[in-house]
């Protein structure tokens, strides 16, 4: 069964660094999300991709954090500099169609980050 | 942001035993989504029922909607020690953001 691909599984920084995260989603797949899930707490949309253009990014930090899927296929998101609160989990889903409306949606295994 | 709340926060139960739980939200939903997901890995999806729906079974999963009271219901019967996982519940109003619930855990004993 296909399977969204994301790396690297776990990332442990120190403050001010620059990290990335890639995901690879399933393909054929438009619709790309890139969600953060604090421990204890449900996730939280970051940003949702259709094809290779941003349609929701208004819960990205956008100071520090940026995300690109530059051919419309995989997608990296990028911390710079990483601060202590964006220890967490960063999970990657993606869906067939546009939206949640009626969409499930797959994840990925997610990237831990820790930031020291 | 937004999130749906869900209780309880934790729950455990012996193997065997059904465990219900619930999620309430706030905004007019198009649809409600349950999702899974086992210790430190991603989301898998388990359900879903529309807005005009009230009741959906799937396999030991029957999930609940009640738009009047904005909540929902999930129940797993005949529960095992392999459905130890935290679920979520996720929904989209307004848009197509989907936004997800606090999450229970549940923990199943042998």
């Amino acid at each position: 069964e296909a399977e969204v691909a994301q790396s690297p599984r776990y990332k442990i920084t120190e403050k001010s660094q620059a990290v990335a995260f890639w995901c690879d989603p399933i393909s054929g797949h438009a619709t790309l999300y890139w969600y953060r899930q604090i421990l204890g707490q449900g996730p939280e949309l970051l940003v949702q991709f259709q094809d290779e253009s941003v349609v929701d990014d208004s819960q990205l930090p956008k100071d520090r954090f940026s995300a690109e899927r530059l051919k419309g296929v995989d997608s990296t998101l990028k911390i710079q500099p990483a601060e202590l609160g964006d220890s967490a989990m960063y999970l990657c889903a993606s869906s067939s169609t546009f939206g949640g409306t009626n969409e499930k949606l797959f994840f990925g295994s997610g990237t831990q980050l820790s930031v020291l | 942001s937004q999130q749906g709340e869900e209780d309880p926060q934790a729950l455990s139960i012996q193997e065997g035993e059904n465990a219900t739980m619930n999620c309430s939200y706030k905004t007019s939903i198009n649809n409600l989504q349950w999702y899974r997901q086992n210790s430190g890995r991603g989301l898998v999806h388990l359900i879903l029922i529309r807005s005009n729906e009230r009741e959906k079974h799937s396999g030991r999963l029957r999930v609940t909607l009640d738009t009047s009271k904005k909540s929902s219901s999930l129940l797993i019967t005949a529960s095992r020690a392999a459905d130890t996982a935290s679920y979520f519940c996720a929904f989209t109003g307004g848009g197509n953001k989907l936004t997800f619930g606090t999450g229970t855990q549940l923990k199943v004993e042998l």
